[in-house]
């Protein structure tokens, strides 16, 4: 019962670095999404998925480009990070159905120096 | 567009006593309402949902929430706290935004419980 898998768990990364956060899940759901939290913030969404292929921006989609291909995987790519990006970023996926439960990964603590 | 609004972003109980945590939302079309709670350095789990019926919902860890539509909330209750329910709690709210259904979460609110 693997749920949503996220890797890495902590990473550090120099300003202007780019990286990709992975995300999988093995629960076969069309909707995935990815979220950061600050303190005091909640979480905030970033992109979020509909569909393997299809993708749309949440709130706070600026300096963040996904993809997803396959239905198990919905990577999410920082292009050139910045400090302000310095968050814990979580992934989500559910059925794709308004009243369904969304599942969450454990995260993944990301520090930009 | 929806959105959550927590009050207290801190809430201190002693053990045993009632928990009461406030959420209200805003939705321009009926919502479907969540509680999910967080433990120190993991994700988020489930606690209950409210969708259709009964405005009184059950869920996991004794917790209960009511749907008030008149007053737009979702309060969180739990009649007896337990050193175990010290986490953060956060409200969220689905509803359909622009594109497809969004799902929107408020700050939080983080519980301790006093021995």
């Amino acid at each position: 019962n693997a749920g949503v898998t996220q890797t890495p768990k902590f990473q550090v990364l120099k300003t202007g670095q780019s990286m990709t956060l992975q995300c999988a899940q093995d629960m076969n759901h069309e909707y995935m999404s990815w979220y950061r939290q600050d303190p005091g913030m909640g979480l905030r969404l970033i992109h979020y998925s509909v569909g393997a292929g299809i993708t749309d921006q949440g709130e706070v989609p600026n300096g963040y480009n996904v993809s997803r291909s396959t239905t198990e995987d919905f990577p999410l790519r920082l292009l050139s990070a910045a400090p302000s990006q310095t968050s814990v970023y979580f992934c989500a996926s559910s059925l794709g159905h308004m009243n369904t439960e969304a599942f969450f990964g454990q995260g993944t603590r990301l520090t930009v120096v | 567009a929806q959105s959550v609004t927590q009050l207290g972003s801190h809430v201190s109980v002693s053990e045993g006593a009632l928990v009461l945590l406030r959420c209200n939302y805003s939705s321009s079309v009926p919502p479907y309402l969540f509680w999910y709670v967080q433990y120190p350095n993991q994700g988020l789990q489930l606690l209950l949902k409210y969708t259709t019926g009964a405005t009184l919902v059950k869920g996991i860890n004794g917790f209960e929430a009511e749907f008030k539509k008149s007053e737009t909330s979702f309060h969180l209750t739990k009649p007896s706290a337990h050193m175990s329910d010290a986490a953060e709690y956060f409200c969220a709210v689905s509803a359909l935004g622009a594109g497809s259904y969004q799902l929107t979460f408020g700050k939080g609110t983080k519980l301790s419980v006093i021995p």
